[in-house]
């Protein structure tokens, strides 16, 4: 089975704070993304890696940045967390060569003060 | 960007009861997933189709991927109480690494 962890399932963070969210997925995928989820607005793709050092902005990019640095890890990071960043973050992987279902950590809940 | 219409949008159904959702696009997709997500977790993978026309069970559940590539069903028979939760549809063409998501239909089931 795919497994992919998050670092954290809960965190709170003050305003301004720098924040680091983790990703590992064990399946040798080359795909890795992260989303936000909100009510009422599904889920958002913030970024996206189709493989190590590789990244692609999705459609809500601003205010994070990404890192991939091992295939199997995914970095989210907010250079300066505001309290419009308060959300439900998930992280996805899957294979680059098919068959292209994504599978999900189980979600980091973050909360800015 | 781009979402796909999941409807209905909430489902209040009798434990027993089948359940029907769908989901339609103004665009071809090559892949139709459909996930559950439980509250406070994130999404799991139930489906997958590749195929249009292609009728894909997993237990209580069956989804079709519909044969102009614009749309997808989902139905649960015979409901039970873990079955709540929301669930979601997203579609992709070969072509785009992003999934096109759904809004997600919310299942609850009545005491």
């Amino acid at each position: 089975d795919v497994k992919v962890t998050q670092s954290s399932r809960y965190l709170v963070k003050r305003t301004g704070e720098k924040v680091f969210l983790e990703c590992v997925q064990d399946m040798d995928h080359e795909n890795m993304f992260w989303y936000r989820q909100d009510p009422g607005l599904g889920l958002r793709l913030i970024y996206f890696s189709y493989d190590v050092k590789m990244k692609e902005k999705g459609d809500i990019p601003e205010g994070y940045s990404v890192s991939r640095e091992k295939k199997e890890r995914f970095s989210l990071i907010l250079e300066s967390a505001s309290t419009n960043q308060t959300s439900m973050y998930l992280c996805a992987s899957r294979s680059g060569v098919g068959p292209y279902e994504q599978y999900f950590g189980p979600g980091t809940r973050l909360t800015v003060t | 960007g781009q979402q796909l219409n999941q409807s209905p949008q909430s489902m209040f159904i009798q434990e027993g009861e089948d359940v029907s959702m769908n989901c339609t696009s103004s665009s071809i997709f090559n892949t139709w997933l459909w996930y559950k997500q439980d509250p406070g977790e994130g999404p799991v993978l139930l489906i997958a189709l590749y195929k249009a026309g292609e009728l894909t069970s997993n237990g209580r559940l069956t989804a079709q991927f519909g044969i102009t590539r614009k749309d997808s069903f989902l139905n649960i028979s015979a409901s039970i109480p873990s079955d709540v939760g929301i669930y979601f549809c997203a579609g992709q063409n070969r072509s785009n690494y992003q999934l096109i998501w759904g809004a997600g239909t919310k299942l609850i089931i009545k005491p």
